[in-house]
């Protein structure tokens, strides 16, 4: 089974600021990594697949990079609507599918 | 509009049973991949299973095998999810998810969730 574990934990980060997030896959997942954006009592919703692509309707502050083990969400000028919990979640190898512990991202 | 409701949840002693259930609608139910992921109170999130489209094949996280069984009716876009001899750690917010076009891959979208409490 493949561990995802994202750092750190929590990040606080003031608005219009750049945020970075990471999440690191216990073997390669090749591009094989999305992430997910969770407010609070709300479902998640879909970022970014393939590492590195957009989901439909996601502003272009969002990007994502990275490749085998390393992976990074940056956020580049926050808005108020971005303060939330972000999961990265593997899909190389499944069963089972694996998610990170998350990152918590809040207010300076 | 992509739409996923789920609904059967609610407080069920442990070891006791629940069906839940995922109304689909906005998109060709019978062309894609489904899943259900739990998030238990103020933790992250687990898959726990996923099926074919046409119900050919399942998958389940170690933890529910034997115990929980996803099924789907294509003909009334619905997906379920069979919980037996349910334990307190099962104790979470049921969320039914779609998968990508192209396979089982990444899940978009995600229904608002059903919340299971399994306490006596």
């Amino acid at each position: 089974e493949i561990v995802m574990t994202q750092s750190p934990a929590t990040l606080s980060v003031s608005p219009g600021e750049r945020a970075t997030l990471s999440c690191r896959a216990s073997q390669s997942v090749s591009s094989n990594l999305a992430w997910y954006q969770q407010k609070p009592g709300q479902a998640p919703r879909l970022l970014i697949y393939g590492a590195s692509t957009r989901a439909t309707g996601i502003p272009a502050r969002f990007s994502g990079s990275g490749s085998g083990t390393e992976f990074t969400l940056t956020i580049s000028s926050l808005q108020s609507e971005d303060f939330a919990v972000y999961y990265c979640q593997q899909y190389n190898n499944w069963p089972p599918y694996s998610f990170g512990q998350g990152t918590k991202l809040e207010i300076k | 509009e992509v739409q996923l409701v789920e609904s059967g949840g609610g407080l069920v002693q442990p070891g006791g049973s629940l069906r839940l259930s995922c109304a689909a609608s906005g998109f060709t139910f019978s062309s894609y991949w489904m899943s259900w992921v739990r998030q238990a109170p103020g933790k992250g999130l687990e898959w726990v299973a996923n099926i074919k489209q046409d119900g050919s094949e399942k998958y389940y996280v170690d933890s529910v095998k034997g115990r929980f069984t996803i099924s789907r009716d294509n003909a009334k876009n619905s997906l379920y999810l069979q919980m037996n001899s349910l334990r307190a750690e099962d104790t979470a917010v049921y969320y039914c998810a779609r998968y990508d076009s192209s396979g089982a891959n990444w899940f978009d979208p995600w229904g608002q969730g059903t919340l299971v409490t399994v306490s006596s």
